[in-house]
């Protein structure tokens, strides 16, 4: 079946530092794919999409661009602040098979952002 | 506007009780989804429903779990005689049903549920 394979965590950084953040997918078809955040005490929000191959997602700084050759959907961001720290989502789904768009996730990894 | 809501945010039981999880979706929004964020196996898909009717019940994982959807708006999620294992929080998440290349899921913010 499709499955999201994150890298490991928890993950922390000292402000300002690089952040990559490792998603790959197995999927049959052609699946578009997600990075969902969920900061502390809150719900989970889209954080960028990407839907067709070599399409690059961003928002807040954060960047993910849909390798389809890899497989991969890594999220980076250049320089991250204390207020990026939460938990981040890979995800994939197939929204054009009718209505049915239920989403396959990752395990999700905790960053944690030092001042 | 507003966005999912659901009830309640916690919820305690023991274990071989019934429970009952509500959820709220944005007005408009047809599709519905249920998913569990559990410590062993992360977030996971349960069960969608279009309008009233689920389609896709693949991911509830027995056949104590149940779900219903009243009017294409309020659903419920029933757990029967629960079990530790059932211990997670509970995520319900509605989207326009577009079918299109992307149709983003609002995401309420949970129901967390312990089985002692």
């Amino acid at each position: 079946g499709d499955s999201v394979t994150q890298m490991e965590g928890p993950v922390t950084l000292s402000e300002e530092a690089c952040l990559t953040i490792n998603c790959t997918y197995t999927a049959t078809g052609y699946p578009s794919l997600f990075w969902y955040v969920q900061y502390p005490g809150e719900g989970l929000q889209l954080l960028l999409k990407a839907t067709k191959a070599d399409d690059k997602g961003s928002n807040k700084g954060f960047e993910a661009t849909y390798r389809k050759e890899t497989t991969s959907f890594h999220l980076e961001k250049g320089s991250v602040q204390v207020s990026d720290s939460a938990v981040y989502f890979c995800a994939l789904s197939f929204p054009y098979t009718g209505a049915n768009s239920k989403l396959t996730f990752g395990k999700g990894i905790t960053l944690s952002v030092r001042p | 506007g507003a966005g999912v809501s659901q009830s309640p945010s916690n919820k305690v039981t023991e274990k071989g009780k019934d429970v009952e999880l509500r959820c709220d979706p944005i007005s408009g929004h047809t599709a519905l989804y249920w998913y569990r964020q559990s410590l062993g196996q992360g977030l996971e898909f349960l069960i969608y429903f279009q309008g009233n009717s689920a389609p896709d019940k693949s991911g509830l994982p027995s056949d104590r779990f149940s779900a219903e959807r009243t009017g294409g708006s309020v659903s419920t999620l029933t757990i029967q005689r629960t079990q530790q294992e059932d211990s997670a929080v509970y995520l319900c998440a509605s989207s326009l049903a577009l079918g299109t290349l992307f149709v983003e899921q609002y995401f309420g913010p949970g129901t967390r549920l312990t089985v002692t």
